[in-house]
């Protein structure tokens, strides 16, 4: 069965600071991940998404993830922290395509 | 600029009424999720479509929730008869998946409140 963890549900940086956002998950095969943004009274947004080839992956607003197969881990990073990444944020998981599986989300608190 | 639309964005009711909420997938896509969002509980899978074949509902409540896709265009979620612990923001995605993983098309959610 696959699961995802993140570890914190919340996490405060500065502004101008690295945000880094943990995600681990369990798979039994290669998996495809992602990595949703959620802002308030929103859907969730796609922000980047691994499925085969280069493991370092850039997606919007300057985030990027790595996939670590030997860690089970697939970080998310910006070097800088702005204002308007104050928002929720979700790991995801999918072996097949049919059920993605979600971690529970780490809420990014920005101070100015 | 295609999107999965949901409606209603917001429903207050009662406890015992029936409440349905709407989704209008992505043009094309062909699987159609249902989730739900609580403090709680996180997201919960509760339904997917395939071509509008029923794929997987183990998530839902099966006494009270139905979930259909009456045509491509649209896919429903009903609740009867609602409860207090259904309060929930509801959220439907869409995606285009052919044997390899696609991605999610999420809708604005359906914020449900049942008094």
């Amino acid at each position: 069965a696959q699961s995802v963890t993140q570890l914190g549900s919340h996490l405060s940086v500065s502004e101008g600071a690295l945000v880094l956002l943990r995600c681990n998950y369990s798979s039994s095969v290669p998996p495809y991940l992602f990595w949703y943004v959620q802002y308030p009274n929103q859907g969730l947004q796609l922000l980047l998404k691994y499925t085969t080839g280069a493991t370092l992956v850039k997606g919007i607003n300057g985030f990027e993830a790595e996939f670590k197969k030997s860690e089970t881990s697939f970080h998310l990073t910006k070097p800088s922290a702005h204002m308007s990444d104050a928002a929720e944020y979700f790991c995801a998981v999918s072996e097949t395509g049919n059920q993605f599986y979600f971690g529970t989300g780490t809420s990014l608190t920005v101070i100015p | 600029d295609a999107r999965v639309t949901q409606t209603p964005r917001h429903k207050v009711t009662e406890m015992g009424q029936e409440v349905t909420m709407r989704c209008q997938p992505i043009l094309g896509h062909n699987t159609v999720f249902w989730y739900r969002q609580t403090m709680m509980q996180g997201l919960e899978l509760l339904a997917y479509f395939r071509n509008r074949a029923p794929l997987d509902d183990s998530g839902m409540p099966k006494d009270r929730f139905s979930a259909e896709m009456p045509d491509a265009t649209l896919a429903t979620l009903k609740i009867q008869p609602s409860e207090p612990r259904d309060s929930a923001v509801y959220f439907c995605a869409s995606g285009l998946f052919w044997g390899l993983a696609g991605e999610l098309f999420f809708g604005e959610g359906s914020r449900l409140t049942v008094l």
